[in-house]
C-alpha cells in the first residue's frame, strides 16, 4: 500500500526565514510525485510534479526535489501569502493519487 | 494550470434529501476524473474514479448506491449524494486528468462544503 508521510505537521516561520517541509513515501512503482496547495475551504492547487530521483523544480520563492524515498519543498524567504497547507501526494502502479496529511504553514509579517 | 469548474461550492440541505454536484473542466477535456471527500485536517481520501462513458470505480467502503458518479462527458461529471444523512456533512472535491496516463497531473476544482441538517 502507498503511504506518504509529511512533516513536521505545522510550521511557522517569520518573513524571509527560508525552511524546508519534508514528504517521505513508500510505493510500488513511483510515476510520479506531487506537491500541492491548499487554502482554508479551498480545493488543492498544483505547485509540481516530480518524476525520477535528482529531478528539481522551482517556482518563485519554491523548490522541489526528489530523492528516491523523499521529497523537500523548499520555501526560500517566504512572504505571509505563503501560508496555506502544503500537500504532497505520489501515484504509483496503482495509478491513483496517495495524499500525505499536509503541512499548514503560517508565515508571520 | 488547467481550470476545473466545481459547483455549487455550498450546499445545505435536509436529511433524506439528494444533493448533486457538478465538476467540469473547462479547457481540457478529461478522460478521467475523480471525487475526493477531505474531513477537517485530514487528508483527501479517494472515494471513486470516472471514465467517461463508463461505469465508475468505487473505493473499498464507498457505498455506489449513496453516492452516485455519472460521468456523461469529457468536460462533465457530477456527484448526487442520495437521501443524503448528517453523517454525509463533509468537504467534496473533484479532480480532472487529461490523457490516459498516470503521470498526467490531477487539477483539483474549489470544492463543494455539504452540510446535512
Amino acid at each position: 500500500e502507498d503511504q506518504v508521510t509529511q512533516s513536521p505537521e505545522a510550521l511557522r516561520l517569520q518573513e524571509g526565514e527560508s525552511s524546508s517541509l519534508n514528504c517521505s513515501y513508500t510505493v510500488s512503482g513511483l510515476r510520479g510525485l506531487f506537491w500541492y496547495r491548499q487554502d482554508p475551504g479551498k480545493g488543492p492547487e498544483f505547485l509540481f510534479t516530480l518524476y525520477s530521483a535528482g529531478e528539481e523544480k522551482e517556482k518563485e520563492r519554491l523548490k522541489a526535489t526528489l530523492t528516491k524515498k523523499e521529497s523537500f519543498l523548499h520555501i526560500t524567504a517566504p512572504k505571509p501569502e505563503d501560508s496555506a497547507t502544503y500537500l504532497c501526494a505520489v501515484t504509483g502502479a496503482n495509478s491513483k493519487l496517495t495524499f500525505g496529511k499536509g503541512i499548514t504553514l503560517s508565515v508571520r509579517p | 494550470g488547467a481550470v476545473v469548474s466545481q459547483h455549487p461550492s455550498r450546499v445545505i440541505c435536509k436529511s433524506g434529501t439528494s444533493v448533486k454536484i457538478e465538476c467540469r473542466s473547462l479547457d481540457f477535456q478529461a478522460t478521467t476524473m475523480f471525487w475526493y471527500r477531505q474531513f477537517p485536517k485530514q487528508s483527501l481520501m479517494l472515494m471513486a474514479t470516472s471514465n467517461e462513458g463508463s461505469k465508475a470505480t468505487y473505493e473499498q467502503g464507498v457505498e455506489k448506491d449513496k453516492f452516485l458518479i455519472n460521468h456523461a462527458s469529457l468536460t462533465l461529471s457530477t456527484l448526487t449524494v442520495t437521501s443524503a444523512h448528517p453523517e454525509d456533512s463533509s468537504f467534496y472535491i473533484c479532480s480532472a486528468r487529461s490523457g490516459g496516463s498516470a503521470k498526467n497531473i490531477q487539477y483539483f476544482g474549489a470544492g463543494t462544503r455539504l452540510s446535512v441538517l
